[in-house]
C-alpha cells in the first residue's frame, strides 16, 4: 500500500487477555517504530527495528510487551495479560533509514475493560 | 533525557486570525525539530522539520516555524487560520545531546487548536 497500515483500527479486550497489533510499513522501509499515545499525552517511544532486529526496545514498559519483525517488513506488537492501564492508541511508523522522515499509520486504539 | 514543552494544551482562535503554537526543547546541542498534526482518528502527519539548514522553516498548509537557539524554541505559526486547521499539533525532537538518538522522536503533550467561525 501507499502508507503505513495498522490492523485492527480498534480492539476491545478483557483484562488479562493477550492481544496482537499488526503493522504493515511502507514497502522498502528498513526502519520501523512503535509508539504509544495515552489520552491527553503525546506519543511515547516503545521500540525501534532496523531490519529484522530490535535495535532499541528501551521504551517497552515491562516484560508483558513484546514485538517482532521476522522478515524485516510486517511487525506485530504483542501484549500479554493486558491491564486497564494498557489502554491507549498504539502507533506504528516506518522510515527509509533511521534518520529519515518517519511516516505514521492511523494507529490501533486498544481498550482494556 | 530530551524533553519538549508545549505551552497551552488548548488554543482557540477565530477564522482568519494568527495561529501561534509554542514549543520549547531542552538540549544544549540543537536537535532536529518537527511539528506534526493529528486530525481526529488519524495518524500523525508531518507539517515541517528543522534540520539545521534555514532557521525559518516553511511547511505544508501555510504553516511555518522559526528555530531560535537562544530561546531553545521552535514555535509554529500561520498568518490566517482556516476552519480546516482545527486539529491537535505535536512538537517533537530527535537527536541533540542528553543521549538523543538519530531515530527516537520525543514528543510534547500536544496542543489542541480550535478555530471559531
Amino acid at each position: 500500500g501507499a502508507g503505513v497500515s495498522q490492523t485492527p483500527s480498534n480492539k476491545v479486550t478483557e483484562k488479562g487477555k493477550y492481544v496482537e497489533l499488526r503493522c504493515d510499513p511502507i514497502s522498502g522501509h528498513t526502519a520501523l517504530y512503535w509508539y504509544r499515545q495515552s489520552l491527553g499525552q503525546g506519543p511515547e517511544f516503545l521500540i525501534y527495528f532496523q531490519g529484522t532486529g530490535a535495535a532499541d526496545d528501551s521504551g517497552l514498559p515491562n516484560d508483558r510487551f513484546f514485538a517482532v519483525r521476522p522478515e524485516g517488513s510486517v511487525s506485530t506488537l504483542k501484549i500479554q495479560r493486558t491491564e486497564r492501564g494498557d489502554s491507549a492508541v498504539y502507533l506504528c511508523a516506518s522510515s527509509l533509514w533511521e534518520n529519515t522522515e518517519a511516516f505514521f499509520g492511523q494507529g490501533t486504539r486498544l481498550t482494556v475493560v | 533525557a530530551q524533553s519538549v514543552t508545549q505551552l497551552g494544551s488548548h488554543v482557540s482562535v477565530s477564522e482568519g486570525a494568527l495561529v501561534l503554537l509554542r514549543c520549547n526543547y531542552s538540549s544544549s546541542v540543537p536537535p532536529y525539530l518537527f511539528w506534526y498534526v493529528q486530525y481526529p482518528n488519524q495518524g500523525l502527519q508531518l507539517l515541517l522539520k528543522y534540520t539545521s539548514a534555514a532557521t525559518l522553516v516553511k511547511g505544508i498548509n501555510g504553516f511555518e516555524a522559526e528555530f531560535k537557539k537562544s530561546e531553545t524554541s521552535f514555535h509554529l505559526t500561520k498568518p490566517s487560520a482556516h476552519m480546516s486547521d482545527a486539529a491537535e499539533y505535536f512538537c517533537a525532537v530527535r537527536g541533540g545531546d542528553s543521549g538523543g538518538s538519530n531515530y527516537k522522536l520525543t514528543f510534547g503533550k500536544g496542543t489542541l487548536l480550535t478555530v471559531n467561525p
